[in-house]
């Protein structure tokens, strides 16, 4: 199994910032997630974070605004870039291991 | 790609009635499905899970799952629920044929009244 944690827990901020939010899984996975569940709905994928090379980006989701890295197969960080408050929102990483998917318990995001 | 449908979207039951929760997929292929819960306040939690063999899967706190391949339906059930299931739960596809990510229905909201 793995164990996910991510960094910050929540965070306020202000409109037009940034903030970069970090998921640590305690072994090797195979695939790292990042989806967003916005309030009263269902979750979103983002990306699929790729190690070494660019993130795979869904529809509706652009590079500038939401870079992320993967230097390793344990380590990812996701940023959400020039806030506003439609951003706010909980920011979920989800690893990959074989056939099992763990969860990571989220960044409640709140942009004022 | 995936679609995941969840027709219900908010269920208000008396404590000790029977729960089914509808859950269909768009996948005519080889799929893993799963069915997660979030209680207030908390992150998710994975219920059960089908991968592959008996249809019928048996999860945590007395859920269970029946996997329709004919219906694409993967419906959720507690033949008697309790105050402590109130929360939101979401039906979830993995299409092992594809991108390897899960696509998530929109969730169904049970609210138990003691």
């Amino acid at each position: 199994s793995a164990v996910i944690s991510q960094k910050p827990s929540r965070d306020i901020c202000q409109r037009g910032t940034s903030l970069t939010i970090q998921c640590q899984v305690d072994s090797q996975v195979t695939m790292m997630f990042w989806y967003r569940q916005q309030p009263g709905q269902s979750l979103t994928l983002i990306a699929t974070a790729n190690q070494g090379s660019e993130a795979t980006y869904e529809s509706g989701f652009v590079i500038d605004k939401f870079p992320i890295s993967r230097p390793n197969l344990t380590f990812s960080t996701l940023t959400v870039s020039n806030m506003s408050p439609e951003d706010s929102s909980i920011y979920l990483c989800i690893a990959k291991m074989g056939a099992e998917q763990f969860f990571g318990p989220g960044t409640r995001l709140t942009v004022l | 790609a995936q679609s995941v449908s969840q027709h219900n979207h908010h269920v208000i039951l008396s404590e000790a009635a029977s729960l089914e929760l509808g859950c269909n997929y768009s996948y005519g292929g080889t799929v893993n499905l799963f069915w997660y819960v979030q209680y207030p306040g908390q992150h998710l939690q994975l219920l059960l899970k089908y991968f592959s063999g008996d249809p019928l899967v048996k999860g945590i706190k007395g859920f269970e799952a029946e996997f329709i391949k004919s219906k694409f339906s993967f419906n959720l059930r507690k033949p008697s629920v309790q105050w402590s299931d109130t929360a939101e739960y979401f039906c979830a596809v993995l299409d092992q044929t594809g991108a390897n990510n899960l696509f998530f229905g929109t969730g169904t909201r049970l609210t138990v009244i003691p």
